[in-house]
């Protein structure tokens, strides 16, 4: 079964539109992240929250909106979508996320594959 | 800054050759060092990671070694199989980065028969 799911899991949207990926994880993981993969650029690190508090981020437009309502949930909403947003996006967990960094490994979702025509 | 580069984008080699992918890395803190893999279709996954002492991390027949002096990282595995064809991303989280995680461009390693 996996540990990570995410919702859905492909997504064609129109442009201008907004649309919010799903991503829970029952690894009993503190630390979630968003990654983006396009053929543009391979695996992008988005944002790293650590127990529900943002933590990094890397995304330069305020479009892109990451929302932890519990503990093992970080959501993804992306507004006024734009063809050049196609791209699967991969949600990832890790036992710890913050300062300490002890190099933990990230465990990665299936992925959400976006389309925006 | 902290960085991670994967000279080639793509690899391609018979089955039964060995394998080696280039990285080499940049970073201000004493790195953790990863490769992950990634097979069509699916999610990357961890194939290993650096260790603090001198250990060589191995895991289904890759290993790789960190060279300190020359920033590497280098991916290898003596007998390619077929089913060894996948993308691969070397990567790097430096100490005091919150756990952020940098990976490079990505290798996709074709294993012919």
């Amino acid at each position: 079964d996996p540990k990570i799911i995410q919702k859905p899991k492909y997504l064609v949207a129109v442009t201008g539109s907004e649309k919010i990926l799903i991503c829970e994880q029952y690894l009993g993981h503190n630390a979630m992240y968003w990654y983006r993969q396009s053929a543009k650029k391979p695996l992008e690190f988005m944002f790293s929250y650590s127990y529900q508090k943002l933590m990094d981020n890397q995304t330069a437009s305020s479009r892109f909106q990451p929302q932890s309502s519990k503990k093992n949930h970080l959501d993804l909403q992306i507004t006024a979508l734009k063809p050049d947003d196609s791209a699967t996006y991969f949600c990832a967990s890790s036992q710890e996320g913050g300062l300490f960094n002890s190099g933990n490994t990230l465990y990665f979702g299936e992925g959400s594959r976006l389309i925006v025509v | 800054g902290d960085s991670v580069t994967q000279t080639e984008g793509l690899v391609t080699l018979t089955e039964g050759l060995p394998v080696m992918l280039n990285c080499t890395y940049q970073s201000t803190y004493s790195p953790f060092l990863f490769w992950y893999v990634q097979h069509l279709n699916e999610a990357p996954k961890l194939l290993l990671k650096s260790f603090t002492d001198n250990k060589r991390p191995e895991h289904q027949g890759f290993h790789a070694t960190l060279h300190k002096s020359s920033s590497s990282f280098h991916l290898q595995k003596s007998s390619a199989q077929l089913s060894d064809s996948a993308l691969y991303y070397c990567a790097l989280s430096p100490r005091n980065s919150n756990n952020r995680i940098f990976f490079g461009d990505g290798t996709q390693l074709v294993v012919k028969p």
